[in-house]
Parts: structure tokens; C-alpha cells; sequence
């Protein structure tokens, strides 16, 4: 049972664009929730994160917002560009912290 | 410091048979996990070892085992391969048990024929 998941298994949008990648959950004991980017051939890298407590975090091009009573949240991608193109997982941690849920993943193609 | 490194980055096995992974963490890291990454189902928690003991264990037939050395270093075990097991293993390292930030390797690519 498929307990983060992210619809949208591809997306494309223009340089210079918004990149908004989904997530939704089902776990209402996930606390802390973090994407991860990944490129063919690499393994994943932590790319942001954020704790339950907030509804939003930043870091520089990079944004999540947290909707907990929807259980979802999103990765805004602000100005997206050539090199953002890759896989990004979604990833929830429980509250007791055992273990990393991951999504399905979301395959951004930024064209230029 | 260098990053987390998996051999082999490719293997080719035929069903029934048994293969090993190994995963060398970050220099100070003594967590690691693996993962299963297959196609629509995205990265799958197999387990987590911190000094030498498994944590966690994900939702996986006793067909996958593994295990953690007093420096860190990691192997898995799948025996009696099925053609299902075709995937991306991946590995990841953290300082500590179930630290949110986790380090991953590039993975082993393992295909069974």
C-alpha cells in the first residue's frame, strides 16, 4: 500500500517557468517530509525539507508547502531551468522515525 | 569526504541464484539503509543497520537479508532470485539511526534473467 504517492509521474515546463511537483499522503503520523532530486545514474540527493510544525519552507529557487489537513504537499520549482530536469521523490518520515516512506516519483523535463 | 559508494554498479544473475551487494557509507556515518527502486513503485525501504544491528525492516520475503560490519560497511543478501527482483538497489547513509537526512549511493543495478 502505496503510502506517499506523486500522480503525476511527468512533467515539462518551459525555462524560466514554475515547476510544481505534488504529493500526497496517507499516513496521518508522518511528521517530517523531504524531496529528494535524482539523476540517471546517481543515486538520489536531499534536495529540501520540512517538519509538520511549518506550512512552508525555502531554500533560494526552492519551495514546499505543507497542507495537513489536505495531507498533501508541493515542491515549487521558481525560475525551473535546463539543469532541474530529473527525477524527485517524495519522501515522509513517521513520528516515531523508523523509517523513510518514499513516492513514486515525478519526472521533470525543464525545456529550454 | 567522500560519498557513499555501492559495488557492483552492474550484475546480471539467472533466476535461483544468490547475489550480494556491498555499500561502503560516508567516512562517520554508521546508519545505513536500502532501497528497492523499480519502476511505478518508487523507492521501497528493505532495512536499516546502525552499529551492526538491523533497526528496521520494510515489507520484503526473507529472501532478502543483510548485514553490517563493525566499520560501517553494509551487504545484502538476495537468494533465490526471482525475475521480480530486477531493480535499483540503492544505499543510503546517515550519522545516526533514522537521521532525516539521508546520503545515497549511485546503486546496483541488478538485472535477473
Amino acid at each position: 500500500d502505496q503510502q506517499v504517492k506523486q500522480n503525476s509521474p511527468s512533467l515539462s515546463v518551459q525555462e524560466g517557468r514554475i515547476s510544481i511537483l505534488n504529493c500526497d499522503y496517507t499516513n496521518s503520523m508522518f511528521d517530517y517530509f523531504l524531496w529528494y532530486k535524482k539523476y540517471p545514474a546517481e543515486g538520489p540527493t536531499f534536495l529540501i525539507s520540512i517538519s509538520s510544525i511549518k506550512d512552508k519552507s525555502e531554500d533560494g529557487r526552492f519551495t514546499v508547502f505543507l497542507n495537513k489537513s489536505a495531507k498533501h504537499l508541493s515542491l515549487h520549482i521558481v525560475p525551473s531551468q535546463p539543469g532541474d530536469s530529473a527525477v524527485y521523490f517524495c519522501a515522509a518520515i513517521p513520528n516515531t522515525g523508523n523509517q523513510f516512506y518514499f513516492g513514486t516519483g515525478t519526472s521533470l523535463t525543464v525545456i529550454p | 569526504k567522500a560519498g557513499v559508494t555501492q559495488t557492483p554498479r552492474y550484475l546480471i544473475k539467472t533466476r535461483g541464484q544468490q547475489v550480494t551487494l556491498s555499500c561502503s557509507p560516508i567516512s562517520g556515518h554508521r546508519s545505513v539503509s536500502w532501497y528497492q527502486q523499480t519502476p511505478g513503485q518508487g523507492l521501497q525501504f528493505l532495512f536499516e543497520y546502525f552499529s551492526e544491528t538491523q533497526r528496521n525492516k520494510g515489507n520484503f520475503p526473507g529472501r532478502f537479508s543483510g548485514r553490517q560490519f563493525s566499520n560501517s560497511r553494509s551487504e545484502m543478501n538476495v537468494s533465490t532470485l526471482e525475475l521480480g527482483d530486477s531493480a535499483l538497489y540503492l544505499c543510503a547513509s546517515s550519522l545516526a539511526q533514522s537521521e532525516e537526512t539521508q546520503y545515497f549511493g549511485p546503486g546496483t543495478r541488478l538485472l535477473v534473467l
